[in-house]
């Protein structure tokens, strides 16, 4: 089956570097995203890694390893609302997006 | 990037009553739409992909007869929930992903609640 996993929860300190984690299997790969999402609310787009690889925008920065089936979503200078759930989501095969299940990001001041 | 505009935000209704959602493409020619379904602290379900002019294809364990989706013209996709329950109380969202997008474009989510 198809699986990917992100951590449920992370903390982080305002101002601070928090890495998020996303392993992924899936039954082939075209691309994969993050999004930010705030409760209630559509996911907003963040990133998409295609090649491996670090890709920067502003203080968001997202890497992807193929061969490893991982990625990360960096983010820097923390701020209260980044506050959010970040969502991993790989496209497969099929070109249909497999959603993670979200890592909740607490922000303390 | 394309618009998705996605109609009502927010709705309540009646056990037993049907609600009907509507997902507009503003700039951009949708031959497929997503829907998806997100209840409290879980991740994105996809529920259906909504094809312009022919049957939607569900995902297993949706009930197509419950959850209909007309895809009549390529800027307008509606998911209407039949027959709601306290159960079909989630957040509906739609999506565009063409093949070759970067990126999906997300309508702003309906909440549905159903007492």
């Amino acid at each position: 089956g198809q699986n990917i996993d992100q951590p449920t929860e992370m903390t982080a300190t305002e101002g601070a570097i928090v890495q998020i984690n996303c392993t992924y299997q899936t039954s082939g790969f075209n691309g994969l995203f993050w999004y930010q999402q705030h409760a209630g609310e559509a996911p907003t787009f963040l990133s998409y890694n295609v090649l491996d690889g670090l890709e920067e925008k502003g203080r968001f920065s997202s890497f992807l390893s193929r061969s490893k089936g991982y990625s990360y979503l960096l983010l820097k200078e923390l701020q209260m609302k980044d506050s959010a759930s970040y969502l991993c989501a790989v496209k497969d095969s099929n070109y249909q997006l497999i959603w993670g299940a979200g890592t909740k990001l607490i922000i303390k001041p | 990037g394309a618009v998705v505009s996605q109609h009502p935000s927010w709705v309540i209704c009646k056990s037993g009553t049907s609600v009907k959602i509507e997902c507009r493409s503003l700039d951009f020619q949708a031959t497929t739409m997503f829907w998806y379904r997100q209840f409290p602290k879980q991740s994105l379900m996809l529920m259906a992909t909504s094809n312009e002019g022919s049957k939607a294809t569900y995902e297993q364990g949706v009930e197509k007869d419950k959850f209909l989706i007309n895809h009549a013209s390529l800027t307008l996709s509606t998911l209407t929930v039949t027959s709601a329950h306290p159960e079909d109380s989630s957040f509906y969202i739609c999506s565009l992903a063409g093949q070759g997008d970067t990126e999906a474009f997300f309508g702003q989510g309906t909440r549905l609640t159903v007492v």
